[in-house]
């Protein structure tokens, strides 16, 4: 079993909807999670960092549910420019990336 | 404060050639992740270093392929005889902590002919 898991969709949307994206995690000592983007032939960049109660940044909101092992990533209000592949990562005292979601916003 | 910085960008090699990768990390970061990724693909872990030690090379093919992150230097890898399948991008991370977030050089682009 892998240690984080993602969908890889690919996830197609219409501008200005909302999507949400999970991963699931199999260490429940896992302590620390991010979400990256990474757009085509380029290298990932981090997009947050998951807390414990849930953080938002702009239309970006980012989740963890520690009972089922599991977060997420919440997008608003969907930009062209938001399309992009979105990984995750998350682990106790070793981190580890999920293979990514990709995601098509579609005018 | 410069980014990881990885070079070269782009890299063509013959079958059988050697490939060397480098990496640079960010100043004040010791540890040092390497990952391969196939296009179309997801990220795939290769090895974890931290300075003049490997910790975690579980990703690593066992043959051909090899990692060193020295004292003074960049970490380097290594694939010597390099067939049509090693033809992938190569990333680069480093952190300041093991668990703490990481930072990605722009890739090396290895082809293979």
């Amino acid at each position: 079993r892998k240690e984080v898991e993602q969908d890889p969709g690919p996830f197609n949307v219409p501008e200005g909807a909302t999507v949400a994206f999970n991963c699931t995690y199999s260490n429940s000592a896992s302590q620390s999670f991010f979400w990256y983007r990474q757009d085509c032939r380029k290298e990932p960049k981090l997009l947050m960092s998951v807390y414990s109660s849930g953080n938002e940044d702009g239309r970006f909101t980012a989740q963890l549910n520690r009972a089922s092992q599991y977060i997420s990533l919440l997008i608003r209000d969907s930009k062209l420019s938001d399309s992009a592949t979105y990984l995750c990562e998350g682990g106790a005292n070793n981190l580890f990336f999920g293979t990514g979601t990709r995601l098509t916003v579609i005018p | 404060n410069a980014g990881v910085m990885q070079n070269p960008r782009h890299l063509v090699r013959r079958r059988g050639q050697e490939a060397r990768l480098r990496c640079s990390p960010m100043k004040g970061h010791s540890h040092v992740y390497w990952y391969r990724q196939l296009p179309e693909e997801g990220l795939k872990f290769m090895v974890y270093l931290q300075k003049e030690n490997i910790i975690d090379e579980s990703g690593m093919p066992k043959e051909r392929f090899s990692a060193e992150f020295p004292k003074e230097g960049p970490s380097i890898l290594r694939i010597q005889q390099v067939v049509r399948g090693d033809s992938a991008a190569y990333f680069c991370a480093s952190s300041p902590t093991q668990t703490d977030t990481q930072y990605f050089g722009p890739g090396t682009r290895l082809t293979v002919l």
